[in-house]
């Protein structure tokens, strides 16, 4: 079995100022992980994916996560936030092929 | 870059019509999903395909909802009747083959349907 909790359900921050999104999951073997950022109206874009390589993973736009297996964490960050970060931010937890357990979602809000 | 396409991007009915969905994913993917996305919440898998196949349609509604992928490439989700609980973003996504949990699922832009 497998699920995903996204600890925050909104965060705000100042554009400039340094963004932390939460994710913590359960699985019962080692998991792929996912995030995905997805603007209104608009499909899911992924920003990142931890694939049991290395634990520190480096996305698109400036976000990385990293994977912490005695927390079973994976949080999200970006040392800058920018006003086009505005968006729902969705953490992913994978074990069987094509078997998505989506986490219910992170509004991140930006204050100019 | 290629992308999945879905149309129409936005449907309203009414309750007891049909609706209908189109998915066409990136050519030479091998799996396509259906996802149906309620606001607030995250998107949740309603039937995967594995070439024409269907692989998992564990959480697909069947007494009203069905989804085809007859050639193996593109596909279509239908309800009937539709119900006013079934108003939501329904998304499709591809992936090259769907055989490792790490493989990218690539995601088209949605289709939001509202039933009044």
């Amino acid at each position: 079995a497998q699920s995903v909790t996204q600890l925050d359900s909104h965060v705000s921050v100042s554009e400039g100022t340094p963004v932390l999104l939460r994710c913590n999951y359960s699985s019962s073997y080692s998991p792929s992980l996912f995030w995905y950022v997805q603007h209104p109206n608009k499909g899911l874009q992924l920003l990142l994916k931890y694939t049991s390589a290395a634990t520190l993973v480096k996305g698109i736009n400036g976000f990385e996560a990293e994977f912490k297996k005695s927390e079973t964490s994976f949080h999200l960050t970006k040392p800058s936030a920018h006003m086009s970060d505005a968006a729902e931010y969705f953490c992913v937890v994978r074990l069987n092929a094509g078997k998505s357990t989506f986490g219910d979602g992170t509004t991140l809000t930006v204050k100019p | 870059e290629a992308e999945v396409a879905q149309s129409p991007r936005y449907k309203i009915t009414e309750k007891s019509q049909a609706v209908a969905f189109w998915c066409d994913p990136i050519s030479g993917h091998a799996t396509l999903y259906w996802y149906r996305q309620i606001l607030g919440q995250g998107p949740e898998l309603l039937v995967q395909f594995q070439d024409e196949s269907v692989v998992d349609d564990s959480q697909l509604p069947k007494d009203r909802f069905s989804a085809e992928r007859l050639k193996g490439v593109d596909s279509t989700l239908k309800i009937q009747p539709a119900e006013l609980g079934d108003s939501a973003m329904y998304l499709c996504a591809s992936s090259f083959v769907g055989g490792a949990p790490q493989e990218t699922q690539y995601f088209g832009p949605g289709t939001r349907l509202l039933v009044l």
